[in-house]
């Protein structure tokens, strides 16, 4: 059965400091697909990456980081010099090949303070 | 319009009651999810749509909870006889392929919040 887990319920840290949230999954699948979003206070949680279980490049996409680790079941996000509008709810997902849902970890709050 | 829209918003009603939840995704998506969040817990999965039908519908959590589409668009999440433990954010989703496929993209809608008195 796929789970997530986010052990970090809420994370607080001072403006342009690094932040990294932490995600470990279990799958019996050996192709599966991993994301992370992101919930503003808003409530829409929107989409900010996707990596597919044979793809274990690290990948950077501005500020953001995402560390893929198939021997410890991991896939990290890092925040580099986090800003105010950072401050969100933030899920890591799995989803196995032919399944259809995405089982969500409980998620991170991350609040940056001024 | 462009994202996927959840109405209403904000819903209070009381315990015993019916609810229903709607959801329009974007056009042309054939997949569909809806979701439930509670305080404190992650995004819990009820049901999903590939067009009109439900090939997994294992996440509703009881009898009370059914929901259909029409048209391979509009969603229509109901809740019967509504309990406090009901008391969620409603989240839907919408995709053009499986979560699995060569998207892999979920669009969420910004989710209806059910109270239960």
């Amino acid at each position: 059965a796929q789970k997530v887990t986010q052990a970090q319920t809420e994370i607080s840290v001072v403006e342009k400091e690094d932040v990294t949230l932490d995600c470990v999954y279990e799958t019996r699948d050996t192709t599966y697909y991993l994301f992370w979003y992101k919930q503003p206070p808003s409530g829409e949680l929107v989409f900010l990456i996707r990596r597919n279980s044979f793809d274990e490049q690290n990948e950077i996409s501005g500020r953001y980081s995402w560390n893929f680790q198939k021997s410890t079941s991991s896939f990290n996000f890092t925040i580099t010099a986090s800003q105010v509008v950072d401050s969100a709810v933030y899920f890591c997902a799995l989803s196995e090949r032919g399944n259809n849902r995405l089982a969500f970890g409980k998620g991170n709050q991350v609040v940056v303070i001024p | 319009g462009a994202g996927v829209s959840q109405s209403p918003s904000n819903k209070v009603t009381e315990k015993g009651k019916d609810v229903e939840l709607r959801c329009d995704p974007i056009s042309g998506h054939t997949a569909l999810y809806w979701y439930r969040q509670s305080l404190g817990q992650g995004l819990e999965f009820l049901i999903y749509f590939q067009g009109n039908s439900a090939p997994d519908k294992s996440g509703l959590p009881s009898d009370r909870f059914s929901a259909e589409r029409t048209g391979g668009s509009v969603s229509t999440l109901t809740i019967q006889r509504t309990q406090q433990e009901d008391s969620a954010v409603y989240l839907c989703a919408s995709s053009n392929g499986l979560a699995g496929g060569n998207t892999g993209e979920l669009f969420f809608g910004e989710g209806s919040r059910l109270t239960v008195l």
